[in-house]
């Protein structure tokens, strides 16, 4: 079946430093990733977009420049948060999208990494 | 916007009692969205607990079932008989781009199964 592993699970980070948080499609092309956060007592929003060979696609209030996204193959993305705030903390989910067809409308979740800014 | 909006908060049920936690939802991107429901067990991610495609019809899987039902733009979620390992936080969701995997959740429903 299609796996996605993603780490670190929790980091903790002080204010003003960057993080990188990697997903890893296991089993399956991830043609397409999503990035999500969960702040606290919030649902989850998206950050971005991503479709390899393709321009990476963020959400209002979110940019590249805050968000840098990798995504350099079928199997592997990467997130960095740069300049860690409070209110950038929360569980971080990657959802990797399984190929084309129907499969193609399911996305596979990471188990997330959870960020702590100090 | 695209919107869900669900049963707010925590809910508690006793063991093989019945569950229903609502979903509505809004969309104004796409004139019938695909519907999922997703869990979250402690301590790990979003997993995929069912999802339908079609407006009329119903998923299930694990003994909970939805029904997509376009004319109330609803996709309640049901079980009948609720078990402990059952504990966890689920999420109604839409996608609303038929170009992407774009989801659009709800709050979350944490659901508290008590002996």
């Amino acid at each position: 079946g299609a796996l996605v592993y993603q780490y670190p699970r929790r980091t903790i980070c002080k204010s003003g430093t960057s993080m990188r948080m990697e997903c890893q499609a296991v089993g399956f092309q991830a043609t397409s990733v999503a990035w999500y956060r969960q702040s606290p007592q919030k649902t989850f929003e998206l950050i971005a977009l991503s479709t390899v060979n393709s321009a990476i696609k963020y959400e209002q209030n979110f940019t590249q420049e805050k968000f840098p996204i990798s995504h350099p193959n079928l199997s592997f993305s990467s997130m960095t948060v740069l300049n860690a705030y409070l209110e950038d903390r929360g569980l971080y989910l990657c959802g990797a999208r399984v190929g084309g067809g129907r499969a193609a409308e399911t996305l596979y979740f990471g188990s997330g990494t959870r960020l702590t800014v100090l | 916007g695209d919107s869900v909006t669900q049963t707010e908060g925590q809910v508690t049920v006793s063991e093989s009692k019945s569950l229903i936690i609502n979903c509505t939802y809004s969309a104004t991107s796409i004139a019938y969205p695909n519907l999922f429901w997703y869990v979250r067990y402690p301590g790990e991610g979003l997993q995929l607990l069912l999802k339908v495609i079609t407006a009329g019809q119903k998923g299930s899987s694990r003994g909970f079932e939805a029904t997509y039902n376009k004319e109330t733009t609803s996709f309640h979620l049901q079980k009948a008989s609720v078990q402990e390992s059952d504990s966890a936080v689920y999420y109604c969701a839409l996608r609303s781009s038929s170009s992407f995997s774009k989801l659009v959740f709800g709050q979350g429903t944490s659901l508290s199964v008590v002996p």
